[in-house]
């Protein structure tokens, strides 16, 4: 079947540090991957995606290459920003098999200090 | 282009009353996807609909159930409410020939 495995948080960084966030993932076919943002009150946005393997999705200094290998989409941002505290969902698409929806990891709420 | 809206975007309702939740979809998309979103069990997918049809369903309860209009809106209905409904219900709309979904602000409902 298909599922997600999240990073847990929160995770807490100051201003310009180097964010990581792992996800790796288990999927029949070959999912399209996909990085979502949820800030308080709101919705979730499309940050990158990534349709294949090797593929770099990248967006607003965030990336994450689909390592089909391992697995993974991790996301990384060279120098975090108190504006992206938020909380970050990876999530992979059944869409290949026929079926349109989204399968969410658990989220990673990072919190960025000045 | 227009957003995903969804309307109401809060809503307490009492334990065994019904509830409409409404989405309207950007435009030109045909697809729309329901999810649930809790503390306790994450983002859980409800039910996707594509040209009036629903094309997928999530492991919900009969009382969790949904359409689509001509126009591609959508409606989604829980009915004899229970207190573990209480939740953050989100509208995503796709092109529904690729697989990238863009999501509403959400309806938050309450059930006391």
């Amino acid at each position: 079947g298909n599922s997600v495995t999240q990073m847990e948080g929160p995770v807490t960084l100051s201003e310009e540090a180097f964010l990581t966030i792992n996800c790796t993932y288990t999927a029949t076919g070959y999912p399209s991957l996909f990085w979502y943002v949820q800030y308080p009150g709101e919705g979730l946005q499309l940050l990158l995606k990534a349709t294949k393997a090797d593929d770099k999705g990248s967006n607003k200094g965030f990336e994450a290459t689909y390592r089909k290998e391992t697995t993974s989409f991790h996301l990384e941002k060279g120098s975090v920003q108190v504006s992206d505290s938020a909380v970050y969902f990876c999530a992979l698409s059944s869409y290949q098999t026929g079926a349109n929806n989204l399968f969410f990891g658990t989220g990673t709420r990072l919190t960025v200090i000045p | 282009k227009a957003g995903v809206t969804q309307t109401p975007r809060y809503l307490i309702k009492t334990r065994g009353q019904q509830v409409t939740l409404s989405c309207s979809p950007i435009s030109g998309h045909r697809s729309v996807s329901w999810y649930q979103q809790t503390p306790g069990q994450g983002l859980q997918f409800l039910f996707e609909y594509f040209s009036e049809t629903q094309r997928n369903k999530g492991n919900f309860p009969g009382r969790f159930s949904g359409r689509q209009f001509s126009n591609s809106r959508s409606e989604m209905n829980v009915s004899t409410l229970e207190l573990g409904d209480s939740a953050l219900y989100l509208c995503a709309s796709s092109p529904g020939d690729r697989d990238e979904q863009y999501f509403g602000p959400g309806t938050r409902l309450t059930v006391t």
